[in-house]
């Protein structure tokens, strides 16, 4: 039962541009959260979406934006990148029980030049 | 507004010792409680959550933690350390607007010495 994938692993952008970034939910999850985590800091949480909509969002601007398909996989968007954009994207699946707990991917590690 | 506190940014302690993670929550309502632990290079793997119910609840790997209300505190323990816990621990509280994010600590390094 493979959990939750994320690609890809690294990625080298440099400020100005776009980037997308790619998450398949652990099998039976229909609820995908995108969280960045800064250097030596815990993860924040970006957004979440469930049924192809986002259902919550936290303090991250516009430049920020994401999407779900009908099989439950996500993308993250980040235009207009920034150098405080360099961080480990985090995609965390869960089914929609609320108190399930979040399975995490191992992230991509986007580095800003 | 939800919050976790880790006060250590490192905890050390002998292989074969007890060890203890130190967490506070502050949330409006019952808290949703969670333990993630992080090796380097990878994601956060669960070990273990507070709904309701018992104090102390056990999760994976031999850790445990104990829910204490008028402390508001979710202090994560292992009676015995391995070398191998070593790593990074987070502790979160879930949104208690009922969203199921997660809102995390700044995370504790714990490194254990063989």
């Amino acid at each position: 039962d493979a959990g939750v994938t994320q690609s890809p692993t690294h990625l080298i952008k440099t400020r100005g541009q776009q980037v997308t970034l790619r998450c398949s939910p652990k099998s039976g999850h229909d609820t995908v959260s995108w969280y960045q985590q800064a250097l030596g800091q815990g993860p924040q949480f970006i957004f979440q979406y469930y049924e192809e909509e986002e259902r919550q969002r936290g303090n991250f601007p516009d430049r920020f934006s994401g999407h779900q398909f009908p099989n439950y996989s996500s993308e993250l968007n980040v235009n207009a990148l920034l150098l405080g954009d360099s961080a480990l994207y985090l995609c965390a699946s869960s089914w929609g029980v609320m108190d399930q707990p979040q399975h995490f991917g191992d992230g991509t590690r986007l580095s800003i030049l | 507004a939800q919050s976790v506190a880790q006060p250590e940014d490192q905890v050390n302690v002998a292989e074969g010792n007890p060890l203890t993670v130190k967490c506070t929550y502050s949330v409006s309502g019952n808290p949703y409680l969670f333990w993630y632990v992080q090796y380097p290079n990878r994601g956060l793997q669960f070990l273990l959550k507070y709904i309701t119910g018992d104090n102390l609840v056990k999760g994976s790997y031999g850790f445990e933690a104990e829910f204490n209300k008028s402390q508001t505190s979710f202090h994560l323990k292992k009676p015995s350390a391995l070398v191998s816990d070593s790593a990074l621990y987070f502790c979160a509280v879930r949104d208690s607007t009922g969203a199921n994010n997660l809102f995390f600590g700044t995370g504790t390094r714990l490194t254990v010495i063989p």
